[in-house]
């Protein structure tokens, strides 16, 4: 079964701080998809990357930066000079390819303050 | 622009009242789903949906149950609201294409209190 495990339930950090958000898996297919969302206090979620497993690429947006590594599988998301407006809970999904209807698994999300 | 409209933003209601909470997508998606958010607990799937009139059991169905009558529209109903069902639900659809970009189109949420 798919399971996503955020530890970090809760992190505060200054502005312009660097944050980053722990997300470890586990799944038995050889092929999945893993996500990042992002919930603001408005309460929608919002997409912010996918990533499939046969790509190991890191990759940069701005100041959002995924480090993805398939040894530890792990999928991590790193905020570089963290604003106030990146305050909101984090969420890592995995999607298994054998998954009926496109099913999505949540980790149980990271809250992050920043504080002016 | 693309949407997931949930009926209600807020709803408060009576334990042992049926409960409906509509959900509209108009991107033409096969891929319709509900889910419940817990604090720490993250998103949990109540059920989903691949086709109209299909609906697919997710990890916590019990007291809960769907109704999907036409592709657009995904119903949750609750036959007899409980205190522990005092949660954010969502919403979301996405396309049939396994790889799918973007993955989910979430809807804002309703959350539901029962007293």
């Amino acid at each position: 079964a798919q399971k996503v495990t955020q530890a970090q339930t809760e992190i505060s950090v200054v502005e312009k701080e660097d944050v980053t958000l722990d997300c470890v898996y586990e799944t038995r297919d050889t092929t999945y998809y893993l996500f990042w969302y992002k919930q603001p206090p408005s309460g929608e979620l919002v997409f912010l990357i996918r990533r499939n497993s046969f790509d190991e690429q890191n990759e940069i947006s701005g100041r959002y930066s995924w480090n993805f590594q398939k040894s530890t599988s792990s999928f991590n998301f790193t905020i570089t000079a963290s604003q106030v407006v990146d305050s909101a809970v984090y969420f890592c999904a995995l999607s298994e390819a054998r998954a009926a209807g496109n099913k999505l698994t949540f980790g149980g999300g990271t809250r992050v303050l920043v504080k002016p | 622009d693309v949407k997931v409209t949930q009926s209600s933003r807020y709803l408060v209601k009576r334990t042992g009242e049926k409960v409906f909470l509509e959900c509209v997508q108009d991107m033409d998606h096969e891929n319709m789903f509900w889910y419940r958010q817990d604090p720490g607990l993250g998103l949990r799937l109540i059920y989903f949906s691949y086709d109209v009139k299909m609906k697919e059991k997710g990890d916590i169905p019990e007291g809960y149950s769907v109704s999907r009558e036409k592709k657009e529209r995904f119903s949750l109903i609750l036959e007899s609201a409980s205190t522990n069902q005092t949660s954010m639900y969502l919403c979301a659809s996405s396309p049939k294409n396994r790889v799918t970009n973007y993955g989910y189109t979430f809807g804002s949420g309703t959350r539901l209190t029962v007293v």
